[in-house]
């Protein structure tokens, strides 16, 4: 399967547990972005990385989230202290360079947060 | 405004008509749109992308944008009952890198 994976697709959770959640992207793409689904809306952006730099963070990410992306490639999201209301659909999103404009998903990681 | 807005729905639509969808944007947004299928649980899926006036096809879906009046629509012909789905629209922010921005979606529901 040459496309974008995520793992775990899902994990139940204590609030104040970290969770750490990983997306592979589609081997030649070199953005990768992080977004955030609840139910009835749109996603919502989070963080997004050319190669392993991490060059845009929305401001509403708490420091609570941090992410990575060593040597380019996989990603992680990790999530410190979780609240109720981290709970929702982690989405991860990769696309190619050269100017191509479209980003495909992988199948998200619902977290639920109890 | 918002930056991209939808009718949330639920656009319900008899088997074999066409759905025809619709989403209105700001100048906050670059011209780029994606139309995105995401059935319930699951994670978007890109069906249409287009980036000039006028109309784009591709099978039975059909993708319009009217820069002068800001709107974005799609059109899916001879809907079928697996079109049930919500249509996410999307489009970039200018100057970021392609980070989107996304309307809260509509729901369609195709009746046999």
């Amino acid at each position: 399967d040459t496309g974008v994976s995520q793992d775990p697709r899902h994990k139940i959770t204590k609030r104040g547990q970290n969770v750490t959640f990983r997306c592979d992207p589609i081997s030649e793409h070199n953005r990768l972005y992080w977004y955030r689904q609840t139910l009835g809306q749109g996603p919502e952006f989070l963080t997004y990385f050319q190669n392993e730099a991490q060059l845009e963070k929305s401001r509403l990410l708490s420091d609570r989230f941090s992410a990575e992306r060593p040597k380019g490639s996989f990603s992680t999201l990790e999530i410190q202290r979780t609240e109720q209301g981290d709970s929702a659909m982690y989405l991860c999103a990769s696309r190619g360079a050269g100017g191509s404009p479209e980003a495909f998903f992988g199948q998200g990681t619902r977290l639920t947060v109890v | 405004q918002k930056e991209v807005e939808q009718n949330s729905g639920p656009l319900s639509v008899p088997e074999g008509a066409i759905a025809s969808l619709n989403c209105t944007y700001s100048d906050r947004v670059s011209q780029s749109f994606f139309w995105y299928r995401q059935y319930s649980g699951k994670s978007p899926e890109l069906i249409m992308s287009i980036y000039s006036n006028g109309d784009k096809e591709d099978g039975r879906f059909t993708a319009q944008l009217n820069k002068a009046s800001q709107y974005v629509s799609l059109l899916i012909r001879d809907s079928q009952p697996s079109d049930s789905a919500t249509y996410l629209c999307a489009a970039p922010i200018k100057g970021s890198g392609y980070q989107l921005i996304w309307g809260a979606g509509t729901k369609l529901i195709i009746k046999p």
